[in-house]
């Protein structure tokens, strides 16, 4: 079966600390896609990154950074020196090559609260 | 506008009606698809448009629900019949041909709420 779990429900850290949000997927393909997006406040969803099940290599971009491990299947997400607007409920998702494009498994998402 | 656009953003509607929850995609985008978001569930897939293909409705809960989508732009997703079970945000999103997998730009959501 299909399935994402963001196991960390809330999380709330001060301005400038670091954190990671937990993100484990389960699938039975080979080849699948994963995904964070983040809705502030306002509700749209914003895509933030995605990853094929094909490449490991970790990314980074500004202060955000993301970890995929294929082995524990896990595809977890860190903000470095949170601020204030990074506030939101973030999603991980998942897409399986066999599913139509967009039709994505979500996780029940993690909301962040980052504390001036 | 230069977003995904949403219409009614809030409904309010009694047990047994029927309502329309509108999607204008972002210009040129070819592929439409609604979610739906609600506490219990979280973010649900509902329908997906591609172009002239055929929609893939493998997300539609029951026969209550329906969408299509006109000309290739706007989209209205209908429920027949509402139930309190029902209430949730309706989410659109959309996407451009050529784009990349599962980047999908959404809209605000129209928050649906049956009493």
């Amino acid at each position: 079966a299909q399935k994402v779990t963001q196991a960390q429900t809330e999380i709330s850290v001060v301005e400038k600390e670091d954190v990671t949000l937990d993100c484990v997927y389960e699938t039975r393909d080979t080849t699948y896609y994963l995904f964070w997006y983040k809705q502030p406040p306002s509700g749209e969803l914003v895509f933030l990154i995605r990853r094929n099940s094909f490449d490991e290599q970790n990314e980074i971009s500004g202060r955000y950074s993301w970890n995929f491990q294929k082995s524990t299947s896990s595809f977890n997400f860190t903000i470095t020196a949170s601020q204030v607007v990074d506030s939101a409920v973030y999603f991980c998702a998942l897409s399986e090559a066999g599913r139509s494009q967009g039709n994505l498994i979500f996780g029940k998402g993690t909301k962040l609260s980052v504390k001036p | 506008g230069a977003g995904v656009s949403q219409s009614p953003s809030n409904k309010v509607t009694e047990k047994g009606k029927d309502v329309e929850l509108r999607c204008d995609p972002i210009s040129g985008h070819t592929a439409l698809y609604w979610y739906r978001q609600s506490l219990g569930q979280g973010l649900e897939f509902l329908i997906y448009f591609q172009g002239n293909s055929a929609p893939d409705k493998s997300g539609l809960p029951s026969d209550r629900f329906s969408a299509e989508r006109t000309g290739g732009s706007v989209s209205t997703l209908t429920i027949q019949r509402t139930q309190q079970e029902d209430s949730a945000v309706y989410l659109c999103a959309s996407s451009s041909w050529g784009s990349d997998f599962g980047e999908l730009f959404f809209g605000e959501g129209s928050r649906l709420t049956v009493l």
